[in-house]
């Protein structure tokens, strides 16, 4: 059974920090979606990463790959207040076809940016 | 291009009580899914469509959950009769290929209460 594991589930940061979430996954999976939830809303995307050592970035967020290590990080640099939100990986189950693309999502992480 | 609309946004009900939840997809879309997000967790895939045939289910509890896509765009998903433990955010999402890989595009929830 696919698990889905992220730490930390809670992070407090200041303005202009650093930090970087984890992502561990126990199946082997060439691919990962990283996604963001604010308070009441639905899932937005952010990054799909597609292969061993993918890096994409977007403004403060910055994703890696390592599908060895069955390891996705999200990295924030100089963090702002509007980053504040719950964020998730999510791992697709199966290969192939029409069930391909089933997700398992981690437990997320809740990211609360102070000025 | 319109979004992954689902309504209600928001029911309360009691225990014992049937529900149900309407979610139409976004056009063109032949892949539907309903996930159920409790409170603190990552969503969890209930059921997955592919067009009007069900893909997966295997997480539904068929005992009292039922869901159906007729004519294979929108879909419904009933509870009956509603237990306590199904107090959730109801997601539903719609997929499509894109940029060499199957992006999922979530709806904005219904959020359902059972008191």
């Amino acid at each position: 059974e696919l698990k889905v594991e992220q730490n930390p589930l809670f992070l407090s940061m200041q303005e202009g920090k650093n930090y970087t979430i984890y992502c561990n996954y126990s199946t082997t999976s060439d691919r990962l979606y990283w996604y963001r939830q604010d308070p009441g809303k639905s899932l937005e995307s952010l990054f799909v990463l597609l292969s061993n050592g993918a890096v994409k970035q977007e403004g403060r967020l910055m994703a890696s790959l390592d599908t060895k290590a069955r390891l996705s990080t999200l990295h924030i640099t100089a963090a702002v207040h509007d980053l504040s939100a719950t964020y998730f990986c999510a791992v697709p189950r199966g290969a192939g076809g029409t069930s391909y693309g089933k997700l398992t999502f981690g437990q997320g992480t809740i990211l609360t940016v102070h000025p | 291009e319109a979004g992954v609309a689902q309504s209600p946004r928001y029911k309360i009900i009691e225990k014992r009580q049937s529900v149900a939840f309407w979610c139409n997809p976004i056009s063109g879309h032949a892949t539907l899914y309903w996930y159920q997000q409790i409170l603190g967790q990552g969503p969890k895939l209930l059921i997955q469509f592919q067009n009007n045939g069900v893909v997966d289910d295997s997480q539904l509890p068929k005992d009292r959950f039922s869901a159906e896509r007729l004519k294979g765009v929108d879909s419904t998903l009933k509870i009956q009769p509603a237990k306590l433990e199904d107090s959730a955010v109801y997601l539903c999402a719609s997929r499509t290929y894109r940029d060499r890989t199957y992006e999922q595009y979530f709806g904005p929830g219904t959020r359902l209460t059972v008191t």
